[in-house]
């Protein structure tokens, strides 16, 4: 059974560029959440899907957006891209979302925005 | 604001030793708690959760304990081995509902042989 999985594993991209990063999630899982992991930080979270509409967002701009499809994978996008951006982007997995579930986290893909 | 902190960003411990990782959390509020160990590379994976009916939850080598009095977590590691070495992080439920997490900045552990 695959865990979390996440699509590239690093990429490099320019200012001003647009990205998309993608996560399969855990098998059975239905929601998904993004946060950023810069150097040295924490993760910060940025949006969380279930039921392919997205039920809560952290504070980022509206230049971060995403999707959920119908078999629960997500995607990430990330418009007119800042130095800033350079980061670890993780996807977390979970059961429905609720608090208590356990979330299951990827690996993780390595942006660097030059 | 929403923040969780550690107190220390490197702990340096003696292969056998046991260590200490400790957390402060600023929301009161707050009711769940969760341990997480990430590796070089790798995403963050869970180790133990408390709850805050609860001050103490022991698991395979690791122990949590919770002091709601002033907000603070600790991490036990009994016995620490070099797989141990990684950044720890604590983190806070955010919401209820959607099990938004809120991660505090991570203690950096290294073990030494």
């Amino acid at each position: 059974d695959a865990g979390v999985t996440q699509s590239p594993t690093h990429l490099i991209k320019t200012r001003g560029q647009q990205v998309t990063l993608r996560c399969s999630p855990k098998s059975g899982h239905d929601t998904v959440s993004w946060y950023q992991q810069a150097l040295g930080q924490g993760p910060q979270f940025i949006f969380q899907y279930y039921e392919e509409e997205e039920r809560q967002r952290g504070n980022f701009p509206d230049r971060f957006s995403g999707h959920q499809f119908p078999n629960y994978s997500s995607e990430l996008n990330v418009n007119a891209l800042l130095l800033g951006d350079s980061a670890l982007y993780l996807c977390a997995s979970s059961l429905d979302g609720f608090s208590y579930n356990e979330q299951f986290f990827g690996p993780g893909t390595r942006l660097t925005v030059l | 604001g929403e923040s969780v902190g550690l107190h220390l960003p490197t702990l340096s411990v003696q292969e056998g030793d046991n260590s200490i990782i400790n957390c402060a959390y600023s929301n009161s509020a707050s009711d769940y708690f969760i341990w997480y160990k990430q590796e070089s590379g790798k995403g963050p994976q869970f180790i133990i959760d408390i709850r805050s009916n609860m001050d103490k939850r022991q698991g395979q080598r690791v122990t949590v304990l919770l002091n709601k009095t002033v907000k603070h977590l600790s991490l036990q590691i009994a016995a620490t081995q070099p797989g141990d070495s990684a950044v720890y992080f604590c983190a806070e439920i955010g919401s209820s509902n959607t099990g938004k997490l809120i991660f505090g900045q991570g203690t950096t552990l290294q073990v030494k042989p």
